[in-house]
């Protein structure tokens, strides 16, 4: 069965600073894979997925996620966060054909200081 | 650019009460899913609609019934609320088959007294 670990629950980070959300996933094959952001209240937004090729993935909002097979891992980054970035992420493994079960994570608040 | 739909955003319902959440897409997809957020577990896959026609479990189905009402549609009812169904509910749906990923309404909040 396929899984995913987001093992931080919550990170702050300094305005301008460099990012890194983590994201771990447990699946047989090549998976899909996926980030999406949420807004207090809003729905979910995707930021970016990964199928195949490239595994330095590049999204929007100035995000980019690296897959790494041998380390089963997808994490998120930003160079340079801005308050607004401040929201909870969730990453999500999908498996290939058939209508695409995903599974996300427990996701990751992010609080963002002046 | 409607997108996902979910009808209504909010909801209070008292212990034992039953409604029904509404779910419209108009991307043409043929899969169609029910999520329930709660803080901490992220989404949990209720029930999903692979093509109009069919309906499986997913994760977490207990207390939950669901309609493919047709290729756009896709209804879930709480037949008797419970207070542990108070919830963040998600409709998404997806072209089968295809490398894209899910689109999502922008949920129902429901509370159960």
């Amino acid at each position: 069965a396929q899984s995913v670990t987001q093992p931080d629950i919550h990170i702050t980070v300094s305005e301008g600073a460099s990012l890194e959300l983590r994201c771990n996933y447990s699946y047989g094959a090549t998976p899909y894979l996926f980030w999406y952001v949420q807004s207090p209240g809003q729905g979910l937004q995707l930021l970016l997925k990964y199928f195949s090729g490239d595994t330095l993935v590049q999204g929007i909002k100035g995000f980019e996620a690296e897959f790494k097979r041998s380390q089963s891992s997808f994490n998120l980054r930003k160079p340079s966060v801005h308050w607004s970035d401040a929201a909870e992420y969730f990453c999500a493994v999908g498996a290939s054909g058939g209508y695409q079960k995903v599974t996300f994570g427990t996701g990751t608040k992010l609080q963002v200081i002046p | 650019n409607a997108g996902v739909t979910q009808t209504p955003k909010f909801q209070v319902l008292k212990t034992g009460q039953s409604m029904t959440l509404q779910c419209a897409q108009d991307m043409n997809h043929n899969s169609m899913y029910w999520y329930r957020q709660d803080p901490g577990m992220g989404l949990r896959l209720i029930y999903y609609s692979a093509s109009e026609g069919t309906t499986d479990k997913g994760e977490v189905p207990n207390g939950y019934n669901v309609s493919r009402l047709n290729k756009r549609e896709f209804s879930l009812r709480l037949e008797s609320a419970a207070p542990s169904q108070t919830s963040v509910y998600f409709c998404a749906s997806m072209e089968r088959y295809s490398n894209q990923p899910q689109h999502f309404g922008d949920g129902t909040r429901l509370s159960i007294l």
